[in-house]
């Protein structure tokens, strides 16, 4: 079946310095695919996505990435601050009609002051 | 403000027990899920609805049942026939036409079930 992979459970970085979450997925035909941020106790958040149709997508202070061809997304968050420690999840939108989300596992981000 | 609504934040529940678990929305969405998330795991999806008075099982469908009389309201039931019901539940929605929205789902705080 589908699935959504993240590359690593937690990644540490120090504040200021930029980070790069990775992800993977496995069907090709995914055409949608979003990042969300989930703090401790509380629902994830949209942060940003982008459409299959696309190599990268630039917001506030990050950044994603998609390469079609190994089937591989990435985050990126500049200047990392305090703030921005969560769980970050991916996730792909199935190529049906359903608009079911395939969520990776999560990756901790962990910021050092 | 618009948004979703879960209720209780916190649920404790006896072995044996069904529990219901609220989710109200009034973002005039069409489609609503429910996910399941376990410490160290991604959300897995139980069940979702894509229109009133219809729903399709997800992934881990077993245990759980839900209703859609309301196109604001999808509850979501935890019977005693689910084997390990301590979890997160988080529900979402999102519009439902794909070819004038971008996919994203708007979750809810989340409900925190601990069966005892």
């Amino acid at each position: 079946g589908e699935s959504v992979g993240l590359h690593l459970p937690t990644l540490s970085v120090q504040e200021g310095d930029n980070s790069i979450i990775n992800c993977a997925y496995s069907n090709s035909a995914s055409d949608y695919f979003i990042w969300y941020k989930q703090e401790s106790g509380k629902g994830p958040q949209f942060i940003i996505d982008i459409r299959s149709n696309m190599d990268k997508r630039q917001g506030q202070r990050v950044t994603v990435l998609l390469n079609k061809t190994v089937k591989h997304l990435s985050l990126q968050i500049a200047a990392t601050q305090p703030g921005d420690s969560a769980v970050y999840f991916c996730a792909s939108r199935d190529a049906g009609n359903t608009g079911k989300l395939i969520f990776g596992q999560g990756t901790t981000l962990q910021v050092k002051p | 403000d618009g948004g979703i609504t879960q209720s209780p934040k916190y649920l404790f529940r006896k072995e044996g027990q069904n529990v219901t678990l609220s989710c109200e929305q009034n973002l005039n969405h069409d489609a609503m899920y429910w996910y399941r998330q376990d410490p160290g795991q991604g959300l897995r999806l139980i069940y979702y609805s894509q229109i009133v008075n219809d729903f399709q099982k997800g992934d881990i469908a077993e245990g759980y049942s839900v209703s859609r009389e309301k196109k604001e309201s999808f509850p979501l039931t935890v019977t005693s026939a689910q084997k390990n019901p301590t979890a997160f539940y988080l529900c979402a929605s999102s519009p439902r036409d794909r070819g004038t929205n971008t996919g994203e789902l708007f979750f809810g705080e989340g409900s925190r079930l601990t069966v005892l």
